[in-house]
């Protein structure tokens, strides 16, 4: 079964950073684009970010766009998120996610920002 | 960006119940639509794409229809597994949208 793992995710005080990690465990996750998209525990689900296939074209929602990079890894199949100037309303569950005849979703890793 | 809409925000329902929950994508969508359940504590998982398109694992009574801009999801009977919340999702456009979310409770 197909599945995307991620990592990374922790406590950090207001202005730090993280970096999250999504690996697919039994397929190359460079073979489709790939998102972000986070959760805050209770609401609902938000877009963050995503990556082409070849990494070329990178693309972020305006509320992280200059603080969060995403990139990847072909030799590692793994696809990251760097995320600085972390601020408080950052905190969420973040899922990684592709599509490759439907949409296999990450299990998530939480992200708490708080001093 | 697409707004989606889903109605209604919560329903409460018995076991064996039909159920239907709509989404509306503020402009055109084709079908390129997908349904998301997700339990409380867990992850989202996908139930159905491109609108009608029943997931790999998915239980056969989840159904999905619709085109453009109008969709439906409809569960033929309510199980004790499907209380949990749903979600719709457009991939026609960037940014990928949601929906708010339909809560299915049981009565």
């Amino acid at each position: 079964e197909v599945q995307l793992v991620e990592s990374g995710g922790g406590l950090v005080q207001p202005g730090g950073s993280l970096r999250l990690s999504c690996a697919d465990s039994g397929f190359t996750v460079f073979s489709s684009w790939v998102h972000w998209v986070r959760q805050v525990p209770g609401k609902g689900l938000v877009w963050v970010s995503r990556i082409s296939t070849d990494g070329s074209i990178t693309d972020y929602a305006d509320f992280v766009k200059g603080r969060f990079t995403i990139s990847r890894d072909n030799a590692k199949n793994t696809l990251y998120l760097q995320m600085d100037s972390l601020r408080a309303e950052d905190t969420a569950v973040y899922y990684c996610l592709r599509y490759d005849s439907g949409w296999t979703w990450g299990r998530g890793t939480l992200v708490t920002v708080s001093s | 960006d697409i707004h989606m809409t889903q109605s209604p925000s919560s329903l409460s329902a018995s076991v064996g119940d039909r159920v239907t929950i709509t989404c509306r994508a503020s402009q055109g969508i084709n079908n390129l639509l997908a349904w998301i359940q997700q339990k409380p504590g867990k992850a989202p998982k996908s139930l159905i794409y491109a609108a009608s398109t029943l997931q790999s694992g998915a239980p056969t009574r989840f159904s999905g229809s619709g085109s453009g801009t109008d969709f439906t999801l409809t569960i033929s009977s309510l199980q004790p597994e499907d209380f949990a919340t749903y979600y719709c999702q457009q991939y026609r456009t960037f940014p990928l949208t949601f929906g708010g979310g339909t809560k299915v409770e049981i009565k």
